[in-house]
């Protein structure tokens, strides 16, 4: 199974930050990358696919890059709704992986 | 606007069988353009997918190893849903379990979208 490595697990950050997000994967995945926002006691949300393309409705201040086995996710101009935990999933082989999540919070 | 809606008990006693539905509306659990999954999230064990099923032609299916001797998904058409069954179930499977569309756009990109609410399966006697 390709493993997926995060990090940092835990963020902190204040309104109005930029942070970025990395995701390693144990091999070579191409572009095959999703980026999930989570909040307490809800679903994942997709955020981004194909590493860099946004999921229709999601704000444009979410951005992804990278190709291979490094990713990143990057938020500008943080506000208190993107106060979450974020994961990142393969979907290169089955089985689909993910990451053990970035829970970012407010400083 | 595709949706998904999940259903079934939130709890179920070890040995036993867990099954749990997700109503699909606004696409087809037919599509050509889809499939259809089961993702378990718990503490112990992070966001974990479990298996699929889909139609191209003729229904496939692919799970899981560390659950396929104990997994079925099926699709069923009439009522455009399809279903989890995770038989001899311990304490290790309780988690929460979501349904999850994985979308195959025009130009071969996918995406995992829409997910279900989410349901709290407790494994208990």
């Amino acid at each position: 199974d390709i493993q997926m490595t995060q990090s940092p697990s835990s963020l902190s950050a204040s309104v109005g930050d930029r942070v970025t997000i990395t995701c390693r994967a144990s091999q070579g995945i191409s572009n095959y990358l999703a980026w999930f926002q989570q909040k307490p006691g809800k679903a994942p949300k997709s955020l981004i696919y194909a590493a860099s393309r946004l999921q229709s409705g999601v704000p444009s201040k979410f951005s992804g890059s990278g190709s291979g086995t490094d990713f990143t996710l990057t938020i500008s101009s943080l506000q208190p709704e993107d106060f979450a935990t974020y994961y990142c999933q393969q979907y290169n082989s089955y089985p689909h992986t993910f990451g053990q999540g970035t829970k970012l919070e407010i400083k | 606007q595709v949706q998904l809606q999940q259903s079934g008990p939130g709890l179920v006693k070890p040995s036993q069988t867990l099954s749990l539905t997700c109503a699909i509306s606004g696409d087809s659990v037919s599509s050509n353009n889809a499939a259809w999954n089961w993702i378990r999230q718990s503490p112990s064990r992070g966001l974990e997918w479990l298996g699929r099923t889909y139609y191209r032609s003729k229904w496939y299916d692919d799970y899981a190893v560390s659950v396929k001797s104990r997994i079925t998904i099926n699709p069923d058409t009439s009522k455009n849903q399809f279903s989890l069954q995770l038989n001899s179930v311990t304490p290790e499977d309780t988690a929460v379990y979501y349904c999850v569309r994985e979308f195959y756009g025009d130009y071969g990109e996918v995406r995992f979208d829409p997910w279900g609410q989410g349901t709290l399966v407790t494994v208990s006697s």
